[in-house]
């Protein structure tokens, strides 16, 4: 069966510091796909990345990067040089091209600290 | 571009009732999904239309149904309601099969069952 695992909680940092969102995630189909949303305090959840299965290069957006790697099962999410705009709640999500059904983590609360 | 719409925003209703809820997702879109949010069970899946037809169903009882009309407008209905039953309730839309493209949220339905 397919699931999401995001340990961290929660998490706080100062301004300016890099900070790392964990996401582990099982699944038995070979063909998948891994996402990244974040829920700001406003509450509507914004599409941050897609990642298919058979891609595994990581993926840098201004200051935002992905390191997908399959042999370990992991989706991390760092932000660089963070912002207290970036505070939210960061869901990864996975879903598998057999059923479609997305399956979302937990979720991370983030808090930057000015 | 319009974005995702979802009516109404707020709902108290108390036990035993139903209610309807209502997504009208981005023009062109045409796959609709349902997604529960609450504090202790994060965000869960609930269904997902395209063109007309569920495609798949998450592990929620019969009380939660949904369609979705022609127009790709959808509307969730959840029958005799229970306590547990209080939660953000999100739509999503996105262009293809949600399992595999980026999904648009709207602002969700916060019902409250008392």
């Amino acid at each position: 069966a397919q699931k999401v695992t995001q340990a961290q909680t929660e998490i706080s940092v100062v301004e300016k510091e890099d900070v790392t969102l964990d996401c582990v995630y099982e699944t038995r189909d070979t063909t998948y796909y891994l996402f990244w949303y974040k829920q700001p305090p406003s509450g509507e959840l914004v599409f941050l990345i897609r990642r298919n299965s058979f891609d595994e290069q990581n993926e840098i957006s201004g200051r935002y990067s992905w390191n997908f790697q399959k042999s370990t099962s992991s989706f991390n999410f760092t932000i660089t040089a963070s912002q207290v705009v970036d505070s939210a709640v960061y869901f990864c999500a996975l879903s598998e091209a057999r059923d479609d059904k997305i399956i979302f983590g937990k979720g991370t609360r983030l808090h930057i600290l000015p | 571009k319009a974005g995702v719409t979802q009516t109404p925003r707020y709902l108290i209703k108390t036990r035993g009732q139903q209610v309807t809820l209502s997504c009208s997702p981005i023009s062109g879109h045409r796959s609709v999904s349902w997604y529960q949010q609450t504090p202790g069970q994060g965000l869960q899946f609930l269904f997902e239309y395209f063109s007309e037809t569920q495609r798949n169903k998450g592990n929620f009882p019969g009380r939660f149904s949904g369609r979705q009309f022609s127009n790709s407008r959808s509307e969730m209905n959840v029958s005799t309601l229970e306590l547990g039953d209080s939660a953000l309730y999100l739509c999503a839309s996105s262009l293809g099969l949600a399992g595999e493209e980026e999904q648009f949220f709207g602002p969700g339905t916060r019902l409250t069952v008392l």
